[in-house]
């Protein structure tokens, strides 16, 4: 069964510009997760998708967004990038909702804003 | 008092030995535990998730999870240099509809 994917891999943007991030869950897998990964921060959680709802939100500005798809695929997306959204961006997908689930990452995107 | 809490390291542990990684939780309700191994540059690899108080056990790897004293441990026997890397715990948190990780413990083993 093939894993999680993430595309692109790697991005540079330039301050003010937005970016939309893709991830294809495990096949039967209904919730995908995001999260932000900074060498200070460690992981800090973004959202939540189950069965193309939002079920929770981390205390991340406006800027953050994101939606799921029928197929279970989720994007991200992050408007009018700042210096600080540099990081890595990690998609998770679980068989049903995370709190009482394993969870497995797909490689993440390697944002940098320049 | 941090929700999810891991000594940052780093842990060195001679090659062969147990190493052993340790991680308290605030939420006594918590129920669902996971270790994640994060080699540098790659995402969080799921390597044990306990959900009863005990032991329990994998090839080289023990999670052991005590909820009365709210924490969780991993042991890894017969260390080897491939063990090397970050280990992240990440707990649910019931009440918030969460999992939240700890910031990792750095490992290395010394061949």
């Amino acid at each position: 069964k093939a894993g999680v994917t993430q595309t692109p891999r790697y991005l540079i943007k330039t301050r003010g510009q937005q970016v939309t991030l893709s991830c294809s869950p495990i096949s039967g897998h209904r919730s995908v997760s995001w999260y932000q990964q900074t060498p200070g921060q460690g992981l800090q959680f973004l959202f939540e998708y189950f069965s193309e709802t939002q079920r929770n939100k981390g205390n991340f500005p406006g800027r953050f967004s994101g939606r799921q798809f029928s197929n279970s695929r989720s994007e991200m997306n992050v408007s009018t990038l700042e210096l600080g959204d540099s990081a890595l961006y990690l998609c998770a997908s679980s068989l049903a909702i995370p709190v009482y689930n394993e969870q497995f990452f797909g490689p993440g995107t390697r944002l940098t804003v320049l | 008092q941090k929700e999810v809490e891991q000594n940052s390291g780093p842990l060195s542990v001679p090659e062969g030995a147990i190493a052993s990684l340790n991680c308290t939780y605030s939420d006594r309700v918590s129920q669902s535990f996971f270790w994640y191994r994060q080699y540098s540059g790659k995402s969080p690899e799921l390597i044990m998730s306990i959900y009863s108080n005990g032991d329990k056990e994998d090839g080289r790897f023990t999670a052991q999870l005590n909820k009365a004293s709210q924490y969780v441990s991993l042991l890894i026997r017969d260390s080897q240099p491939s063990d090397s890397a970050t280990y992240l715990c990440a707990v649910n948190m019931p009440r918030d509809d969460k999992i939240i990780f700890g910031k990792g413990t750095r490992l290395h083993i010394l061949p």
